[in-house]
């Protein structure tokens, strides 16, 4: 079974600070692992995904995450926090041969001016 | 470029009726998805389909049936509404598996039962 666990429900970061959002993961057999953003009273957008070979993925808006199978993590970071940024975050998980996708329960990250 | 479209934005229904959601992809995406969203809960799948006229149960199909007559279109239909689906529903589309493909989302339906 697939499972995703994004154990903060609120992160709280200074403009201009660092920010990392966590998730963790299991899956049977090779992971692929995504990270959607969603504004308010709109649908979620892709941010960026690991399938395979390097293990830190840059995406969009200057976010990167970093795949760590030791850890079965896949944490997402940004270097400098925009207020901009502020938004709800979900890390989601598939595999080899799956149809779909298992969602966490979705991180809200504030960026405080 | 519209992507996916879904209608209708908002809906409110009494316990027992039904209606359908709509949701239409321009994008020639093979794989399409219904999903519900709750607070604490994440998104969770209903139905998919991966390819016209093809359609399967995802996490909580129970009390919704789906239908992929045309390839643009997904439908997700409630048959006698309970409160308990009470929700927001995101229709996605794409390419291949949506295992491994990105996924595109609608703007979502607001849906009450009262």
């Amino acid at each position: 079974a697939q499972s995703v666990a994004q154990p903060e429900d609120q992160v709280n970061v200074a403009e201009g600070n660092p920010l990392t959002v966590k998730c963790t993961y299991s899956v049977s057999g090779n992971p692929y692992l995504f990270w959607y953003v969603q504004y308010p009273n709109r649908g979620l957008q892709f941010l960026l995904k690991y399938i395979t070979g390097d293990n830190l993925v840059k995406g969009s808006y200057g976010f990167e995450a970093e795949f760590n199978k030791s850890q079965t993590s896949f944490h997402l970071k940004k270097p400098s926090a925009l207020v901009s940024d502020s938004a709800l975050y979900f890390c989601a998980v598939g595999k080899t041969g799956a149809n779909n996708l298992f969602f966490g329960t979705g991180t809200r990250l504030t960026v405080i001016p | 470029n519209a992507g996916v479209t879904q209608t209708p934005k908002f809906r409110v229904l009494k316990t027992g009726q039904s209606m359908t959601l709509l949701c239409a992809q321009d994008m020639n995406h093979e794989y399409m998805y219904w999903y519900r969203q709750d607070p604490g809960m994440g998104l969770r799948l209903i139905h998919y389909s991966v390819g016209e006229g093809t359609t399967a149960k995802g996490e909580v199909p129970d009390g919704y049936n789906v239908s992929r007559l045309k390839k643009q279109n997904f439908l997700l239909g409630l048959e006698s509404a309970a409160p308990s689906q009470t929700s927001v529903y995101f229709c996605a589309s794409s390419w291949g598996t949506g295992s491994g493909d990105i996924q595109y989302f609608g703007a979502g339906t607001r849906l009450s039962v009262l």
